[in-house]
Parts: C-alpha cells; sequence; structure tokens
C-alpha cells in the first residue's frame, strides 16, 4: 500500500539557518504529494503540493520539488524564523488507474523548533 | 480560521462508553475526512463523505461508524471505548470529492481521553 517516510526529528535551528526535512513515498500510480503544518493545539494547514513529476510547490518561502526518479518530495527553507516552528507532516493522495482519491496518506511527522 | 469546526474540542470519558463527535465542513464543501492522529500510529485516514454517501473507507474499526446528514455536518461515533481510542480526531473538508486540485481543510480536533 502507499507509505510516506519522513526524517526523524525533532529539528532545532537558530533563526535564519536553512532547513531541509526529508520525504521518501512509497505508491502505485502518480499520486499527488503535500506538505502540511500544524501549530500547537491547531489543525493541519496546506502549506504546499506538486501533482505531477518535477512541479516545485512553493509557499511562505518554502519550497518541495516532485521528484519521481527518487520517490521524494524534501521540504527546504533558506532562512527560518522562530514562528517556523511547528510540526511539519509529508503526505501523498493516490491517484492509481486515474482516478484521483480523497485520502491522504501521512509520514509520521517532523517537529522543528527555531530558537532566537 | 479553516472554517471547519468541531465539536466537542475534548472529551473524557471511561473505557466501554460510546461518543459521539460532531464537525461541520466550510461552506460549499461536499467532502467530510475523518483523520486519527495518535502517538503510535501517527495521522490515520478513517473515512470520507462525498454527497452524504460514503466515498471511501481507511483504517476504522468496526466499533466505530460515521455518517453525513442532508445539511452535510458529519458525525463520527465511537463506541465501546478502549484505552487506545484515546487520541486527537481531526475532520477536513474539501469541496469535491477528492484529489490534489481539491485541498483539504482541517479543523482543530476533537482531544478524546479515554480513562
Amino acid at each position: 500500500g502507499d507509505s510516506v517516510t519522513q526524517m526523524e526529528g525533532p529539528v532545532t535551528l537558530s533563526e535564519e539557518a536553512f532547513l531541509t526535512i526529508n520525504c521518501t513515498y512509497t505508491a502505485t500510480g502518480y499520486p499527488s504529494l503535500f506538505w502540511y503544518v500544524q501549530y500547537p493545539g491547531e489543525g493541519l494547514q496546506l502549506l504546499l503540493k506538486a501533482t505531477k513529476a518535477d512541479d516545485k510547490g512553493s509557499n511562505k518561502g518554502f519550497e518541495a520539488t516532485y521528484r519521481k526518479e527518487t520517490t521524494s518530495f524534501h521540504l527546504e527553507k533558506g532562512s527560518v524564523q522562530v514562528s517556523d516552528s511547528a510540526v511539519y507532516f509529508c503526505a501523498l493522495s493516490s491517484n492509481a488507474g486515474g482516478t484521483s482519491y480523497g485520502k491522504l496518506t501521512f509520514g509520521q511527522g517532523t517537529i522543528l523548533t527555531v530558537h532566537p | 480560521d479553516s472554517g471547519v469546526t468541531q465539536t466537542p474540542k475534548h472529551l473524557i470519558t471511561a473505557t466501554g462508553q460510546r461518543v459521539t463527535l460532531r464537525c461541520s465542513p466550510r461552506s460549499g464543501d461536499l467532502s467530510v475526512y475523518w483523520y486519527q492522529q495518535s502517538l503510535d500510529q501517527g495521522l490515520q485516514f478513517l473515512i470520507q463523505y462525498y454527497n452524504g454517501e460514503e466515498r471511501a473507507k481507511g483504517n476504522i474499526l468496526e466499533r466505530f461508524s460515521a455518517q453525513q446528514f442532508p445539511d452535510l455536518h458529519s458525525e463520527l461515533n465511537l463506541s465501546s471505548l478502549e484505552l487506545g481510542d484515546s487520541a486527537l480526531y481531526f475532520c477536513a473538508s474539501s469541496v469535491g470529492a477528492g484529489g490534489a486540485n481539491q485541498p483539504q481543510h482541517f479543523g482543530d480536533g476533537t482531544r478524546l481521553s479515554i480513562l
């Protein structure tokens, strides 16, 4: 079945440091890929998405590129801020047989803490 | 504010009991999804309803059931509760039946604690 593997956390960085959170996936067909962010006490918010190979999703300074050859969708940000402290989830939505499904399969989440 | 409303925010009950979690989707969204977030299992998809009909089923226990009403709100019923059911239950909604171009918007969750 579909699965998503994220780098283990927690990740602790100083403000303005470079961020990478690795994400790899296993899926049938051509899945769509997402990064969600969860701030303390809140629900998940869509951060960015990519729907096909070589697509780059970007939002709020975060970027991720859909790499089909390495089945990866790593999240990057050039300069993190204290306000970026949250839990980040990589997820996929299956597109097996050309049919889109709403179900999201999530990675285990990576806790990011940014210090001033 | 995602526009998805979940009630109650917290629920504390005992083993063997039954509870109902409620979700109101964003205005105009026809799909409702339920997810369970626990420390050992992570975030897992339970079930999806689209315009009142069950659309997809995930790792949902037989003790759990859900439905979507004509006004599109949804309820998740959990019965014969066990300690392992303690988790954060999220509801999400989307405009259509699902897919990359129909992002899911999440509520703030209901935290269920079984004593």
